[in-house]
């Protein structure tokens, strides 16, 4: 079985500042790792991906992760946040091919201090 | 803009009904995953088709069914709707032989009374 747990159910950085959202992870089976964002009203959309290769990845709006096997972890980063990044962000991973099934944690809530 | 669109956007139905709610995959897509999403909560896995078959389905009673059609497109039917059913549904659509990335389209928000 697979789960995700999200450190902090809310987040609040100021303006410019560096963004950390944490994701701890539990996996049998080497995992394909998700960050999406859920703006108000809306679905999920992919903001990075890692499944195999190099360890850091680079995604949209200036967003990174790095997936560390060794703490179970995949952590997003981004150096500056920015007024439109407020939103829902959830961690999810999934087993891969053949098992796309994503599960999710219970999300993080950004908030960006003008 | 994923390409995946639902409908409805909203409904409300009274408990005990019915609901069927419909998805259209991205196209080129021929697998479909369905989420519930509770009000401040992550998404929960219902059930996956893929080529118009059931491929894993999640802890979710057998009143929730669903079914694909050869263009790959989407229902989700629930029976018997109770007060605990009200939740935005996600549909999501991917390439099985792809990069494994869901493409999530905007959801259906479910309220039941």
């Amino acid at each position: 079985a697979q789960s995700v747990t999200q450190l902090g159910s809310h987040v609040s950085v100021s303006e410019g500042a560096l963004v950390l959202l944490r994701c701890n992870y539990s996996s049998s089976v080497p995992p394909y790792l998700f960050w999406y964002v859920q703006y108000p009203n809306q679905g999920l959309q992919l903001l990075l991906k890692y499944t195999t290769g190099a360890t850091l990845v680079k995604g949209i709006n200036g967003f990174e992760a790095e997936f560390k096997k060794s703490e179970t972890s995949f952590h997003l980063t981004k150096p500056s946040a920015h007024m439109s990044d407020a939103a829902e962000y959830f961690c999810a991973v999934s087993e891969g091919f053949g098992n796309e099934k994503l599960t999710f944690g219970t999300g993080t809530r950004l908030t960006i201090i003008p | 803009e994923t390409g995946v669109t639902q409908s409805p956007t909203h409904l409300i139905k009274t408990r005990g009904q019915q609901v069927t709610l419909r998805c259209s995959s991205q196209s080129g897509h021929n697998t479909v995953s369905w989420y519930q999403q509770a009000l401040g909560q992550g998404p929960q896995f219902i059930f996956q088709y893929y080529r118009e078959e059931e491929n894993g389905r999640g802890n979710f009673p057998p009143r929730f069914s669903g079914l694909q059609f050869p263009n790959y497109s989407s229902e989700l039917n629930v029976n018997a709707l109770e007060l605990d059913d009200s939740a935005l549904y996600l549909c999501a659509s991917s390439l099985r032989e792809g990069q494994n990335i869901q493409y999530f389209g905007a959801g259906t928000r479910l309220s039941v009374l």
